[in-house]
């Protein structure tokens, strides 16, 4: 059965910095394309990044290039999102997902999400 | 980057009724345009991938369609638990940009 389970909750201080996980089980974690999502509270699906762990080939969306780092460990089968430096406004929910790119490109299995809260 | 519009923004209907959802890209995507359903505090999930395929285990009653910059999800017969958000994604060029949402509930 694929699995992406993400990393629990975080409540983080602004100028902290983060990096949260999402492992991959039941596929060949270095053959398929994990995303990222943003969802702010109470707004609309946001793509952050892609990296395929295979290479660790990376895109990012304009938006955040810069703002945070996506990389993977594919010893261990985890993608990460991380920030050097968070603010108020990167409190959200956060996705990753599987990339699939069989008959058109679609992400097919989400991990659960992660809370990220950031105040003083 | 390319925008993603949708209309209508939201939408109230009955259990029985046929709704449909449009999707605008700003340029040619050339059908690499998934459907996704969100429920509050849910991941989203995957309905439709590339236009028109049914992903596995989704009902017979959701289907796709479109072409070109212009892009449908159509529900035959809404159900009680089809009451959520819908979001459409182009995936034909990176960053692989969401449209902001239908959320269709109960009249």
């Amino acid at each position: 059965e694929v699995q992406l389970v993400q990393s629990g909750a975080e409540v983080i201080k602004p100028g902290e910095s983060l990096k949260i996980s999402c492992k991959g089980s039941g596929y060949t974690f270095t053959s398929f394309w994990i995303g990222w999502v943003r969802q702010m509270p109470g707004k609309d699906l946001e793509w952050i990044g892609i990296i395929y762990p295979g290479d660790s080939d990376t895109r990012y969306s304009p938006s955040f290039q810069g703002q945070v780092t996506i990389s993977a460990d594919k010893s261990i089968n985890v993608a990460y999102l991380q920030w050097s430096s968070l603010k108020a406004s990167d409190t959200a929910m956060y996705y990753c997902a599987r990339q699939s790119v069989v008959s058109g490109s679609f992400s097919d299995y989400w991990g659960q999400g992660t809370l990220v809260t950031v105040s003083s | 980057d390319i925008q993603m519009t949708q209309s209508p923004s939201s939408l109230s209907a009955s259990v029985g009724d046929r709704v449909t959802i449009t999707c605008r890209a700003s340029q040619t995507i050339s059908g690499y345009l998934n459907w996704y359903q969100q429920k509050s505090g849910k991941a989203p999930k995957l309905l439709i991938y590339t236009t028109t395929s049914l992903y596995s285990g989704v009902p017979s009653r959701f289907s796709g369609g479109g072409s070109g910059t212009e892009f449908t999800l159509t529900i035959s017969s809404l159900q009680p638990e089809d009451f959520a958000t819908y979001y459409c994604q182009q995936t034909s060029t990176t960053p692989f940009t969401f449209g902001p949402g239908t959320k269709v509930d109960i009249k």
